[in-house]
């Protein structure tokens, strides 16, 4: 099936720094979406992502969907305490209607 | 606005009990989507439905079942539980099976097999 590798696996960083984490795939996706989950709670949608080549901004967050569609990269800026959290990358390629593959998943820790 | 809607959000049962998880889709969304995910891992799909038909199946084990019903919303029933079934399962909703019209994700119901 499908893989998509998220990296990096965890990142330890200090409030108003930017964090910068990616999704590789060895196959196409057509959607590339970003999510971020709190423990014990649903993953909660940031970014969508549509077309090869397209940025996104929503706030501090910035995506963009690679141009040969086998990757994309989230960046947040000037990182606050409550982006603490788990952020997964999930693309939607050939495996079927809008079923959903995910990476590995990034822990963030933001030190205040 | 409405948002998924999962219960319970807790449940513990015993190996070789049933369970039977359910999911309210956002209003109008018409595909629901579940979700299995373990400890420290990512969610992983298991099957979904569209307009009450089964739609894509994935790594959703022959001990599983699922259907949606005509108000749309959908039940996952889980027999001979095993204690590799505890875990967080999720449920998605999206209209027309289009991620473009958004797609969503319950707050899970925590699965705990003893």
């Amino acid at each position: 099936g499908q893989q998509l590798n998220q990296s990096p696996q965890s990142m330890f960083i200090q409030e108003g720094e930017d964090v910068s984490m990616n999704c590789t795939s060895s196959s196409i996706f057509n959607t590339w979406l970003w999510y971020k989950q709190d423990p014990g709670e649903g993953p909660v949608l940031l970014i969508a992502l549509y077309k090869a080549g397209e940025l996104t901004s929503n706030g501090r967050l910035t995506a963009q969907f690679g141009i040969t569609r086998k990757d994309s990269f989230l960046n947040i800026s000037a990182s606050i305490p409550s982006d603490v959290g788990i952020y997964f990358c999930a693309g939607q390629g050939d495996s079927g209607y809008s079923t959903l593959t995910f990476g590995k998943g990034t822990m963030l820790l933001v030190s205040p | 606005a409405a948002g998924v809607i999962q219960s319970p959000r807790h449940l513990i049962k015993e190996k070789r009990e049933t369970a039977t998880l359910k999911c309210y889709p956002i209003p109008r969304h018409d595909t629901v989507y579940w979700y299995q995910q373990g400890p420290g891992q990512d969610p992983q799909f298991l099957i979904s439905f569209y307009e009450k038909m089964q739609s894509d199946k994935g790594s959703i084990p022959d001990r599983f079942s699922a259907q949606q019903f005509s108000d749309y919303h959908s039940e996952l029933n889980m027999s001979s539980l095993e204690l590799g079934d505890s875990a967080l399962y999720f449920c998605a909703s999206s209209y027309n099976r289009q991620l473009v019209y958004g797609y969503t994700f319950g707050s899970g119901t925590r699965l705990t097999v003893v």
